[in-house]
């Protein structure tokens, strides 16, 4: 079965701090892609970035960018420069092989403050 | 504009009442899904459709029901709700499987409550 570990509730930075959220995962298939969402107050699910199982390098989309460690089955979401907008939280989430169901962590809250 | 839509957005019902919750999209998506948000657990499946008259179980089924009559629609029913079912729902969709890099698209949510 898989599953999605995000240990963390709670996470607090400063602004222009960098921050890291912890995400780890569990499956066995070699076929699957890793999604980090955000979801601000006002409860909509952002898509932030994805990596696949097979991808060589890390990804990045801006200020946001995926550690994968796939010996060590993670993929903590770093974000530079923490922004007060950035205040939400922040789902890690799986899908296997043929990429239907999302399997989703439990969610880490981030409170930027200035 | 490429979107998901639900309706409605806020519902507060009583146990047993019957109700609906809409799902629209206009990407021409082949999948569509509806998940579940509560405190603590995270974002959980409910349902979900891989093209028109194709659906199936995810992981918290019991309780609801869908259809796929359409590709663009994917309605979520309640038949017979329960103050259990009182949650945060919201519908996705995606172009297919096949690919891993399965983007889901979220609609805004519809927050339901069950008295």
């Amino acid at each position: 079965a898989q599953k999605i570990t995000q240990t963390q509730p709670g996470m607090f930075v400063q602004e222009k701090e960098a921050v890291t959220l912890d995400c780890t995962y569990d499956t066995s298939d070699p076929s699957y892609g890793l999604f980090w969402y955000k979801q601000p107050s006002s409860g909509e699910m952002i898509f932030l970035i994805y990596q696949g199982s097979y991808d060589q390098q890390n990804a990045t989309e801006g200020r946001y960018s995926l550690n994968f460690q796939k010996a060590r089955k993670s993929a903590n979401l770093v974000i530079s420069a923490s922004q007060l907008g950035d205040s939400a939280m922040y789902f890690c989430a799986m899908t296997v092989r043929t990429g239907t169901a999302l399997i989703f962590g439990k969610g880490t809250t981030l409170s930027v403050s200035s | 504009e490429a979107q998901v839509t639900q309706n409605p957005r806020y519902l507060i019902t009583v146990t047993g009442k019957k109700l609906t919750v809409t799902c629209s999209q206009n990407m021409n998506h082949e999948y569509m899904s509806w998940y579940r948000q509560d405190p603590g657990l995270g974002l959980r499946q409910i349902y979900y459709s891989m093209n028109v008259e194709v659906t199936d179980k995810g992981d918290v089924p019991e309780g609801y029901k869908v259809s796929r009559k359409e590709k663009r629609n994917f309605p979520l029913i309640l038949e017979s709700p329960s103050p259990n079912q009182t949650s945060l729902y919201f519908c996705a969709s995606s172009l297919g499987t096949g690919t891993l890099y399965n983007e889901q698209f979220f609609g805004p949510g519809t927050r339901l409550t069950v008295l």
